[in-house]
């Protein structure tokens, strides 16, 4: 059974616009969420995280949310640029607090693609 | 230089034959990971190592082995490869509670024929 579902396997959005790609969970053990970015032939680099005590973190044109109640996450991009142009991988970690025992629970990926 | 450290990028191998992937890491961390990602199924874990002593399953460890000979380097080895352990494999260190996660090698592409 899959703990973290990234359910758009694909998403296309128009340079400059915002793009929302979205994650659920359903491991209530899960307490830290990190999103990963990665380009074709490059290991996935760190994007943004988010702690299960917030309900929002900000970077610069990246934004997590976190809704504990409906066990979904998303990550919003604004503006969208070409070099944004990824997979984006949802992960999740239980126990963060106490070391995160058991790793990162990853998703399946969503190919984001910036139209020009 | 980069921070971890993957070998060989690129890799053809027989069925039946054992190879092993390498992985080297400068950033002084205690924990270290073996992943594997296929098309539509994201990345899974193989083995992890919070220490030199300390060897643990993932997800999918059934075909694979992997030695911790130092903090620096982790290993894993397909004894006897098969086609459908062609993936690309991604190596991973961390450290307790870092709130940037894992640092990923860039890959090793297998492929089994």
């Amino acid at each position: 059974d899959q703990q973290v579902k990234q359910n758009s396997p694909s998403l296309s959005v128009q340079e400059g616009r915002i793009s929302i790609l979205n994650c659920d969970y359903t491991n209530s053990m899960f307490d830290y969420f990190l999103w990963y970015k990665k380009y074709p032939a490059e290991g996935p680099t760190f994007l943004i995280s988010i702690s299960s005590i917030k309900d929002k973190n900000e970077d610069g044109r990246f934004t997590v949310f976190l809704n504990k109640s409906a066990k979904h996450l998303s990550l919003h991009i604004v503006p969208s640029q070409p070099g944004d142009s990824a997979v984006y991988f949802c992960a999740a970690s239980a126990n963060f607090s106490g070391g995160g025992a058991d790793g990162l629970t990853f998703g399946k990926g969503t190919h984001l693609i910036i139209q020009p | 230089d980069a921070d971890v450290t993957q070998t060989p990028r690129n890799r053809i191998t027989k069925t039946g034959k054992r190879i092993m992937l390498e992985c080297s890491q400068t950033k002084g961390h205690d924990r270290m990971y073996w992943y594997r990602q296929d098309p539509g199924l994201g990345l899974r874990l193989i083995y992890y190592s919070f220490d030199v002593k300390d060897i643990n399953k993932g997800e999918i460890s059934d075909g694979y082995s992997v030695s911790r000979q130092a903090q620096a380097k982790f290993s894993l080895s397909l004894e006897s490869a098969i086609p459908n352990q062609t993936a690309l494999y991604f190596c991973a260190t961390s450290t307790q509670g870092a709130t940037d996660g894992y640092t990923f090698g860039s890959g090793t592409r297998l492929t089994v024929v």
